[in-house]
């Protein structure tokens, strides 16, 4: 199906343990972005990519680890998950288009890390 | 303070209201601006882009102030499907190239019978 989808939609892990949230989108869009969503801070971008191989920092990169091999996927990595990363976590694609710079989101993994 | 500023309500209306949303940014760079809605427990989707003249969308109206760096969403004959989060996004070119999109954190709508 075209989109934008995530993997897994749920996940409960133990603090310590390494997660990885995949995401996968079939338009080819250029950039694709890790968010996470808590109450009390709105979405939060924690890595983006602008392009295969390229990758950056967002606004709260730590512990978190991204890779982008491929245009289609942009897998996001909890190296040793801490109870602080339980939240929703979102990916989005966008292409640059005009000034519409839309970005279209996944469905979002809820984790918790007990 | 934070980049987008928005009253997170609820805003509790009855259907058929008018009901107004407001939100202030604070980096005057911001380029692009947009009203997102998210339903419970879903994914943010765009409702509209907003203009510095103004942009209408059927019920729907986006109001820009750049020189006040606010940005408004009024929403008329309110219905019970218009119940949800809706957020407030601004847009920033930054060093790395491509755009930045800050989110605030929303202000809930709750429209009743």
């Amino acid at each position: 199906d075209a989109g934008i989808t995530q993997s897994p939609r749920y996940k409960i892990t133990e603090t310590g343990r390494q997660v990885t949230l995949m995401c996968h989108q079939t338009w080819s869009h250029s950039y694709m972005f890790w968010y996470r969503q808590d109450l009390g801070h709105g979405l939060r971008l924690i890595y983006y990519s602008a392009a295969a191989d390229i990758t950056d920092k967002g606004e709260v990169p730590d512990g978190y680890v991204v890779s982008r091999s491929k245009t289609e996927n942009f897998p996001l990595t909890l190296e040793s998950a801490t109870r602080s990363q339980t939240s929703v976590y979102f990916c989005a694609s966008s292409e640059l288009a005009g000034t519409t710079y839309e970005q279209y989101f996944g469905p979002g993994t809820r984790l918790t890390v007990t | 303070r934070k980049e987008v500023e928005q009253d997170p309500g609820p805003f509790n209306v009855p259907e058929g209201a008018t009901v107004a949303f407001n939100c202030t940014y604070s980096n005057s760079a911001s380029q692009s601006f947009f009203w997102y809605r998210q339903d419970c427990r879903k994914e943010p989707k765009l409702l509209m882009s907003v203009y510095s003249s103004g942009n209408e969308d059927g019920r729907f109206t986006a109001q820009l102030n750049r020189a006040s760096q606010y940005i408004s969403l009024l929403i008329r004959d309110s219905k019970l499907s218009d119940s949800a989060t809706y957020l407030c996004v601004v847009n920033r070119a930054h060093t790395g190239g491509g755009n930045k999109l800050t989110f605030g954190t929303g202000t809930q709508l709750k429209v009743e019978l």
